[in-house]
């Protein structure tokens, strides 16, 4: 089964820096999507970002990109010029597309916090 | 457009009672997901449903019945709540199989069982 692990449960930020947040997975499909999620302190689960596995360009949405490194299974997001609106739990998702493996598996989250 | 939508917002249940949280979505998508999510566990996924009149397990099914008798609902069942269901659960919907698009949530049902 597909794991996605995100190895720091909490991260802090100066406000305009740049952040960085951390997503391994475990997978043996060849073709899969990842996703970013931000969910602020409303409860809303908000898509940031995705990447699908077959693009080897890193996707970018504004002030936010990823690093997805898919020998090592590694799918990181940076954030620049961070903003106080920034601060929410982040998490990382994988979806599979063989039968079967379609379900969203989520990793355990991030908490980012902004500092003014 | 509504999107999807989960009914009641919160909710206190007294401990042996059933409840159903109803979901609702109105973008004609065939996947639909039950998750419930916990301090320090993330998401974690119940039920799913990859199309109408299907079903299957998640990573924490015990306890919870789901059916599909439409495209637009997705209700999640709990036959007799104990305290370890106090959770938030998310309903969500997406396009489908082999599609990357992503999934989208309702606001979630704040469930205290007591």
């Amino acid at each position: 089964a597909q794991t996605v692990t995100q190895s720091q449960p909490e991260m802090s930020v100066q406000e305009a820096e740049t952040v960085t947040l951390s997503c391994t997975y475990d997978t043996s499909e060849s073709d899969y999507y990842l996703f970013w999620y931000k969910q602020p302190p409303s409860r809303q689960m908000i898509l940031v970002i995705r990447q699908e596995a077959y693009k080897q360009q890193n996707a970018t949405e504004n002030r936010f990109s990823v690093n997805f490194q898919k020998a090592a299974k590694s799918f990181s997001l940076k954030i620049s010029d961070s903003q106080l609106g920034d601060a929410a739990m982040y998490f990382c998702a994988y979806r599979g597309t063989q039968g079967g493996s379609e379900k969203l598996v989520f990793g355990k989250g991030t908490k980012l916090t902004v500092n003014p | 457009t509504a999107g999807i939508t989960q009914a009641p917002t919160s909710q206190i249940l007294a401990a042996g009672r059933s409840m159903t949280l109803r979901c609702t979505q109105d973008m004609r998508h065939n996947a639909m997901y039950w998750y419930r999510q916990d301090l320090g566990l993330g998401l974690r996924l119940i039920h799913y449903s990859n199309t109408a009149g299907t079903t299957g397990k998640g990573e924490v099914p015990d306890g919870y019945s789901v059916s599909r008798a439409n495209t637009d609902d997705f209700p999640l069942t709990l036959a007799s709540a104990v305290p370890s269901q106090t959770s938030v659960y998310f309903c969500a919907s997406s396009m489908g199989r082999g599609v990357g698009t992503e999934a989208f949530f309702g606001q979630g049902t704040r469930l205290t069982v007591v």
